[in-house]
């Protein structure tokens, strides 16, 4: 079994909607949780880290289930530019990160 | 900026030969990782250093890879007798250690091409 795992998607969704992302990690040690946003040949970037008590960055509100193992990610009002792969990533005591394999996401006009 | 930084930004040679990454990782980062990826796939750990541990190799894929880091710094991922396969781009990433709420922070990549 992955140490985390994605639904690749692809998510298409017209601009100005909401779309939500799950993400599903299997070791209950894991520490903390991250989304990272990767553009096509692309490096992955750093979208926003997930606290417990759950966060917000503008359009985007991520989440954590600590109880269920499970991270999300909402993307309000949706723009063009928000067309990318995320990364549901995972960090464990030991420094080591898990990545899933991404959600793909096209914003269609 | 002082982010990652790596180079070659594009590789292209033939296959057999022997090639040469490098990764310069964020000033005061002591974790530094090499993942690959081909085209359209995830990503796929290689290895990780942290200070002056010994590196875990797990995710390396046969024994014409390896890699080094000295001083603690500069990165040198290397690639012997390359083969078609071997095609991807090659990330870098580093991290602080201590706070396990510090994210990894990517530097560009090496786009490797086999002929």
């Amino acid at each position: 079994r992955k140490e985390v795992e994605q639904d690749p998607g692809p998510f298409n969704v017209p601009e100005g909607a909401t779309v939500a992302f799950n993400c599903t990690y299997s070791n209950s040690a894991s520490q903390s949780f991250f989304w990272y946003r990767q553009d096509c040949r692309k490096e992955p970037k750093l979208l926003m880290s997930v606290y417990s008590s759950g966060n917000e960055d503008g359009r985007f509100t991520a989440q954590l289930n600590r109880a269920s193992q499970y991270i999300s990610l909402l993307i309000r009002d949706s723009k063009l530019s928000d067309s990318a792969t995320y990364l549901c990533v995972a960090r464990r005591t030991g420094n080591q990160f898990y990545f899933g394999t991404g959600t793909s996401l096209t914003v269609i006009p | 900026g002082a982010g990652v930084s790596q180079s070659p930004s594009n590789k292209v040679t033939e296959k057999g030969k022997d090639v040469e990454l490098r990764c310069d990782p964020i000033s005061g980062h002591t974790a530094l990782y090499w993942y690959r990826q081909s085209l359209g796939q995830g990503l796929e750990f290689l290895i990780y250093f942290q200070g002056n541990s010994a590196p875990d190799k797990s995710g390396l894929p046969s024994d014409r890879f390896s890699a080094e880091r000295t001083g603690g710094s500069v990165s040198t991922l290397t690639i012997q007798r390359t083969q078609q396969e071997d095609s991807a781009v090659y990330l870098c990433a580093s991290s602080l250690v201590g706070d396990s709420n510090q994210p990894q922070h990517f530097g560009d990549g090496t786009r490797l091409s086999i002929l």
